[in-house]
């Protein structure tokens, strides 16, 4: 079974700051999709970033860029010039094929943007 | 307009009920799924459907059905409630039949069971 992994529980960081939120998985599948997801407060989840395992160009949507290191198996999030907006829950999830069983989420990290 | 829909956004029932959750997407996807948010907030595929095929994490109960009257829409059933189900439920949709492509979600159902 594969695992999604974030170990910060809670993050802050004040306004305009850069962030980096980590992310680490384990599966045995040789192709897959990773994601970030974004929940602000009011739980709506909205997609960030996604990344194909076999692309070794790292994805980037404006502010936010990820740091995929295949071999290590890492996939963190890096947030740029950080905004109030971006207080949120943000989750990292691996799909590996296989139907609903191969779709992981990690746990999520609380990210605060500090005024 | 909005894009994937859910109805009711707040559902309080009693134990051993039956209650239902309806989702409408109008992005013309083909796919759409069903997830469950716990109270310390970890997603858990349920259920994703398109006219082809549903599938199903193994580890929900038969008491949630999925139903689909047509492509638009997904619903969910849930028969004799448990404590256990009080939860956030979220529908979601995405253009191709596979969890690759990008998800849109909807703002969620809570769900209380007393």
């Amino acid at each position: 079974a594969q695992t999604v992994t974030q170990s910060q529980p809670e993050m802050s960081v004040q306004e305009a700051e850069t962030v980096t939120l980590s992310c680490t998985y384990d599966t045995s599948e040789n192709n897959y999709y990773l994601f970030w997801y974004k929940q602000p407060p009011s739980r709506q989840m909205i997609l960030v970033i996604r990344q194909e395992a076999y692309k070794q160009q790292n994805a980037t949507e404006n502010r936010f860029s990820v740091n995929f290191q295949k071999a290590a198996k890492s996939f963190s999030l890096k947030i740029s010039d950080s905004q109030l907006g971006d207080t949120a829950m943000y989750f990292c999830a691996c799909y590996s094929g296989g139907g609903a069983d191969g779709l992981t989420f990690g746990k999520g990290t609380h990210l605060i943007i500090q005024p | 307009d909005t894009a994937v829909s859910q109805t009711p956004k707040y559902l309080v029932t009693q134990m051993g009920n039956d209650k239902s959750i309806k989702c409408e997407q109008n992005l013309g996807h083909d796919t759409m799924y069903w997830y469950k948010q716990d109270s310390k907030k970890f997603l858990k595929i349920m259920f994703s459907y398109n006219n082809k095929e549903l599938i199903i994490n193994e580890t929900v109960p038969n008491r949630f059905s999925p139903k689909s009257p047509d492509k638009a829409h997904l619903n969910l059933h849930i028969n004799s409630l448990e404590l256990g189900d009080s939860a956030v439920y979220f529908c979601a949709s995405s253009q191709g039949d596979g969890f690759t492509d990008t998800q849109y979600f909807g703002p969620g159902t809570r769900l209380t069971v007393l």
